[in-house]
């Protein structure tokens, strides 16, 4: 089955490295997807992975692919204020269609 | 390019009471889906549509119907709407593997 899961909250200081988890339980997956949700938007993409990478840099974010541990972390440099919101991973099995799986979402509080 | 639009953008019903939300991208995108989000659950996938003129139950269809109006427009409509379906609804549109665009969502109230 599929069941991804996150912690619920974070909590960092401005200029700090944040560190975001996710695990996923289907092996088939073929992408994993971190997005961003600020107060009263919709989701917006950040990044993505494709499942034979292990990791991606994206200027300050940076995503770590551990298939063997179905372990996706995101890590975002020099964090700022604007940066608070929730995250969410999702994971696809579908190449030709999408249809993804989402996590809780964590949600970063960033403090100045 | 608006992207992907949703209405209303708010909406207070009172039980037994029907709606339609709207959906509609103009990204040219074949596949559309409707999710709901409450607290500490993520999003759960209600309907989804592949491709023009096809649509298929996702997570969570029960009290829910959808219609694919053509390739831009993807409808949810509530017949007989209920508390539990308090939720944010998100309408989403996707043209190939690597991403889904999100519509700004619709919070409804079911008192």
């Amino acid at each position: 089955g599929e069941d991804v899961e996150q912690s619920l909250f974070l909590s960092v200081r401005e200029g700090d490295s944040s560190v975001i988890n996710c695990t996923y339980t289907d092996s088939s997956s073929t992408y994993l997807y971190w997005y961003k949700q600020e107060p009263g938007a919709g989701l917006q993409l950040l990044t993505y992975i494709f499942s034979n990478m292990d990791m991606k840099q994206d200027q300050r974010l940076t995503v770590l692919l551990n298939k063997k541990d179905k372990h996706l972390s995101l890590r975002i440099a020099d964090t700022q204020t604007g940066d608070s919101a929730i995250y969410f991973c999702a994971e696809s099995m579908n190449t030709g269609f999408q249809k993804l799986v989402f996590g809780t979402g964590t949600r970063l509080l960033v403090s100045p | 390019n608006a992207g992907v639009t949703q209405t209303p953008k708010f909406q207070v019903l009172k039980t037994g009471q029907s709606m339609t939300l709207q959906c509609a991208q103009d990204m040219n995108h074949n596949s559309m889906y409707w999710y709901r989000q409450d607290p500490g659950m993520g999003l759960r996938l209600i309907y989804y549509s592949a491709s023009e003129g096809t649509t298929d139950k996702g997570e969570v269809p029960n009290g829910y119907n959808v219609s694919r109006l053509n390739k831009r427009e993807f409808s949810l409509r509530l017949e007989s709407a209920a508390p539990s379906q308090t939720s944010v609804y998100f309408c989403a549109s996707s043209g190939g593997a690597k991403t889904q665009y999100f519509g700004p969502g619709t919070r409804l109230l079911v008192l």
